[in-house]
């Protein structure tokens, strides 16, 4: 299975500052997908991130607040922008494999706190 | 979206079974089942999948109800490790989205 390396592990920010979070894998794959896991709760899906194509949002998700990019197949960005003490999360990505059904890899997240 | 119903959650004592229960009763004919873990300050990892059939694996069996509205997680030896919070999760029918319920949290007794 793929292996993803995210960075930054953690971090604190500024409220009204940005955080740019980058997922790496080590192989080609197509399908990313970005989650936010709040403090105690499960993990709400944010977009899926195809490469040549926009990001696709799920409800109660916008571009503005959570721009994504993915330049190639190993390797993708989210942003949290304007941030507020609501933002501090645990932010994860995802990969799935070529081949549907098999099981999916998840990066070990960034924990961030908007101070 | 198929729902998922599953305990919030469950005690077992170190060296028994666990026995993990998710109710999927929303679930289309061509939905893939698979569970996951998430141990403390970690992403969640694959477990085990299937669709009709019972599976087995190095570290978990899947038991599928036989109209599919329910599957069980088993954990045949709990350890100590084996504390997470465990999700069951429709993998969506070719969408590729996975929608995570609450999950169950497993603690386990020395």
């Amino acid at each position: 299975s793929a292996v993803i390396s995210q960075k930054p592990s953690r971090d604190i920010c500024q409220r009204g500052t940005s955080l740019t979070i980058q997922c790496q894998v080590d192989s080609q794959v197509t399908m990313m997908f970005w989650y936010r896991q709040q403090p105690g709760q499960s993990l709400t899906l944010i977009a899926t991130a195809n490469q040549g194509s926009e990001a696709t949002y799920e409800s109660g998700f916008v571009i503005d607040k959570f721009p994504i990019s993915r330049p190639n197949l190993t390797f993708s960005t989210l942003t949290v922008s304007n941030m507020s003490p609501e933002d501090s999360s645990i932010y994860l990505c995802s990969v799935a494999p070529d081949t549907r059904g098999w099981g999916y890899t998840f990066g070990s997240g960034t924990r961030l706190t908007v101070v | 979206d198929a729902k998922t119903t599953q305990p919030n959650s469950m005690e077992s004592n170190e060296e028994e079974p666990v026995h993990l229960p998710c109710n999927h009763s929303t679930i289309s004919g061509t939905d893939y089942i698979h569970w996951y873990r998430q141990l403390p300050s970690q992403g969640p990892e694959y477990v085990i999948h299937g669709l009709t059939s019972n599976v087995n694996n190095r570290m978990a069996s899947l038991a599928i109800a036989e109209d599919r509205k329910s599957s069980t997680l088993i954990l045949h030896r709990a350890t100590l490790r084996d504390a997470a919070v465990y999700y069951c999760i429709p993998d969506g029918g070719g969408t590729y989205k996975y929608i995570f319920g609450t999950g169950t949290r497993l603690k386990v007794l020395a």
